[in-house]
């Protein structure tokens, strides 16, 4: 069983790129969440999506950020315009179903540098 | 805003000691999961603890959540060099969205 999936697992943009993120869940789970880590920060909680439905984006920078889970193919978590400060890792997580007996099982995540 | 303090935030101790990774916060939450990141990995899952006052074992490591819900324990027995690493504890809110704490490298020497 592949876990989570995320590519690419390195990305250079330059200063007003767009940047965007893959991922694949675990076969047989329906929801996705997108944590950001910054560089000498602990893990942020920015969007949970389940399939074509955002659930909660109040971790979302309001601008230049964006998320989606279609019903075919990855979660996508595009981020026009890129700036220094959106250099980061950005985790995907995946869990069959909400609730504390359904553990989240994380991806290997992408390394975003903004030159 | 919820927050988690871990501390300490960093630990270096000689193999076969004993070690504890406190996780503590002001708010009430459903469970409490502890995770370790290696470097240039995502983080992989130890424990969820969902009761209060709930303890889990998981070989060497026992985990304990707080009676009120709110603060929680990591213990590590004769600790090894594999248990070098960076562990974070997360609390989960209703919505399924996890608050972390800031992580405690842990650094085991021979």
């Amino acid at each position: 069983n592949a876990g989570v999936m995320q590519n690419p697992r390195h990305l250079v943009r330059r200063r007003g790129q767009e940047a965007r993120l893959r991922c694949s869940p675990m076969k047989g789970h329906s929801h996705v969440y997108w944590y950001r880590q910054l560089p000498e920060e602990g893990l942020k909680f920015m969007v949970y999506l389940q399939k074509e439905n955002i659930i909660d984006e109040s971790g979302m920078p309001k601008e230049r950020f964006s998320a989606e889970f279609p019903k075919e193919g990855p979660s996508i978590l595009r981020i026009q315009q890129v700036v220094r400060g959106d250099s980061a890792a950005y985790f995907c997580a995946s869990s069959p179903a909400t609730g504390a007996n359904y553990g989240y099982t994380f991806g290997s995540g992408t390394r975003l540098t903004v030159v | 805003t919820q927050l988690l303090e871990q501390s300490p935030q960093f630990l270096s101790i000689q193999e076969g000691e004993n070690l504890t990774v406190y996780c503590n916060s002001s708010s009430v939450f459903s469970s409490l999961q502890w995770y370790r990141q290696e470097p240039g990995e995502g983080p992989v899952l130890l424990v969820t603890v969902v009761t209060g006052g709930e303890v889990k074992k998981l070989k060497r490591l026992t985990f304990q959540f707080g009676d009120a819900r709110k603060d929680s324990s990591l213990h590590i027995t004769a600790a090894q060099p594999g248990d070098t690493g960076l562990y974070l504890c997360a609390g989960e809110t209703s919505g399924s969205r996890l608050t972390f704490g800031e992580g405690t490298q842990l650094t085991v020497n021979p």
